[in-house]
């Protein structure tokens, strides 16, 4: 499968705890998304790489909340003392980066905190 | 603010029904507009994109979708819908250079067969 991938699938922690998820973008694929989606929403922008450079990041992303993309390839997004409202669907997708171009998502990570 | 509205939560229609949901944005300057869909138990996936050119556009599995600028709006039809069509769909607006993707809240398509 020559998809984006997410790892992992689920996560479950416990209030307080910092969690981090990775994101395998599409080979040769410049521009990396990550977004949350919570149940009955559509997905919601939290930021974006191209390449290694983040080149935005949502009033949403906290500052618990930090990505990186170090060598323009995978992207890890941790969440630090996290909270039961971070719980929601990690998605990542990844792009040509070309000016009109297409996102390709992958499967997300489920996030629960209890 | 960027946004993106679609008018309806739940569509429920029986195999054969005609479909079309509707989308409206409220964003400033060219856009590119796409419709995706998420069936139960899988990943969001593409269905159709309008980037320029010919305002009706075809996507995969018999949708299409029509671009009329000057209502904003990009509702996304088929004319007769299957039992497998049953899946959420969502409306998604970013500016013509790429960038982030505004979602509506997305639609839940049930089909009975």
């Amino acid at each position: 499968d020559t998809g984006v991938s997410q790892d992992p699938r689920h996560k479950i922690t416990k209030r307080g705890q910092n969690v981090t998820f990775r994101c395998d973008p599409i080979s040769e694929h410049n521009r990396l998304y990550w977004y949350r989606q919570t149940l009955g929403q559509g997905p919601e922008f939290l930021t974006y790489f191209q390449n290694e450079a983040q080149l935005e990041k949502s009033r949403l992303l906290s500052d618990r909340f930090s990505a990186e993309r170090p060598k323009g390839s995978f992207s890890t997004l941790e969440i630090q003392r996290t909270e039961q409202g971070d719980s929601a669907m990690y998605l990542c997708a990844s792009s040509l980066g070309l000016t009109s171009d297409t996102q390709y998502f992958g499967p997300g990570t489920r996030l629960t905190v209890l | 603010a960027q946004s993106v509205s679609q008018h309806n939560h739940h569509v429920i229609l029986s195999e054969a029904a005609s479909l079309e949901l509707g989308c409206n944005y409220s964003y400033g300057g060219t856009v590119n507009l796409f419709w995706y869909v998420q069936y139960p138990g899988q990943h969001l996936q593409l269905l159709l994109k309008y980037f320029s050119g010919d305002p009706l556009v075809k996507g995969i599995k018999g949708f299409e979708a029509e671009f009329i600028k000057s209502k904003f709006s990009f509702n996304l039809r088929k004319p007769s819908v299957q039992w497998s069509d049953t899946a959420e769909y969502f409306c998604a607006v970013n500016a013509h250079q790429g960038g982030k993707l505004i979602f509506g809240q997305g639609t839940e398509l049930s089909v009975k067969p």
